[in-house]
């Protein structure tokens, strides 16, 4: 099974509108991390939010806020008021466990146009 | 410079050339990553490093050798490649924290490999 799951392979929004870019996760480990990305086409990975499992609220990065949902296992990323340089790939990552592996696991990412 | 830097930003090479990506981090972080994107696949992770000791290498052919000299610098030497390993190699860091799932990884810009 697929431990990030992101249904959606492109998306459109129109500028200043809201957008929520799904994400859910498999995982048994009670203690994760979960990360969104951000890719424009020049190439580099961006940090956008963090959300640890034991984070009792939803986290939020100014215009970026994440969705928790842990019952559902869902991680979905909301951008409000779109601009055009949002346009880009959005990739969710997840972090298991606190022992020594640091393996971040990626989905397969969403691609967001933002619309003028 | 900040953050994390890599050069060459692209690099095209036959099969039978050697040559060798380089990543630098400007964050004072202890952990470094190697990480390959293909076209239409997921990130995958490859190597590996946490305090200059390797401790992951994610079944990566030997044709792809990476080296870290120090905890700022890390190489990945390539020689003999095939065709199939033209992606975007992206470098990364981060602050490892033991017992906790939060260290964020902070990624390059990448290097753009084609292999002729």
């Amino acid at each position: 099974a697929q431990k990030i799951t992101q249904t959606q392979p492109g998306m459109f929004v129109q500028e200043k509108e809201a957008v929520t870019l799904d994400c859910t996760y498999d995982t048994s480990d009670p203690s994760y991390g979960l990360f969104w990305y951000k890719q424009p086409s020049s190439g580099e990975m961006i940090f956008l939010i963090y959300q640890g499992s034991y984070d009792q609220q939803n986290a939020t990065e100014g215009r970026y806020s994440l969705n928790f949902q842990k019952a559902r296992k869902s991680a979905n990323l909301v951008i409000s008021a779109s601009q055009l340089g949002d346009s880009a790939m959005y990739f969710c990552a997840m972090r298991e466990g606190m022992d020594s592996s640091y393996k971040l696991i990626f989905g397969s990412g969403t691609r967001l146009l933002v619309r003028p | 410079e900040t953050g994390v830097t890599q050069t060459p930003r692209h690099l095209v090479m036959g099969m039978t050339n050697k040559k060798s990506l380089k990543c630098e981090q400007h964050l004072g972080h202890n952990a470094m990553y190697w990480y390959k994107q293909s076209a239409k696949k997921p990130l995958e992770l490859m190597f590996v490093y946490n305090f200059k000791e390797q401790t992951e290498n994610n079944s990566v052919p030997s044709r792809f050798s990476p080296e870290c000299p120090n905890s700022s610098h890390l190489f990945l030497h390539l020689h003999t490649l095939q065709p199939e390993d033209s992606a975007l190699y992206l470098c990364a860091s981060s602050q490892v924290l033991a017992g906790t799932s939060t260290d964020t990884q902070y990624f390059g810009p990448g290097t753009r490999l084609t292999v002729l």
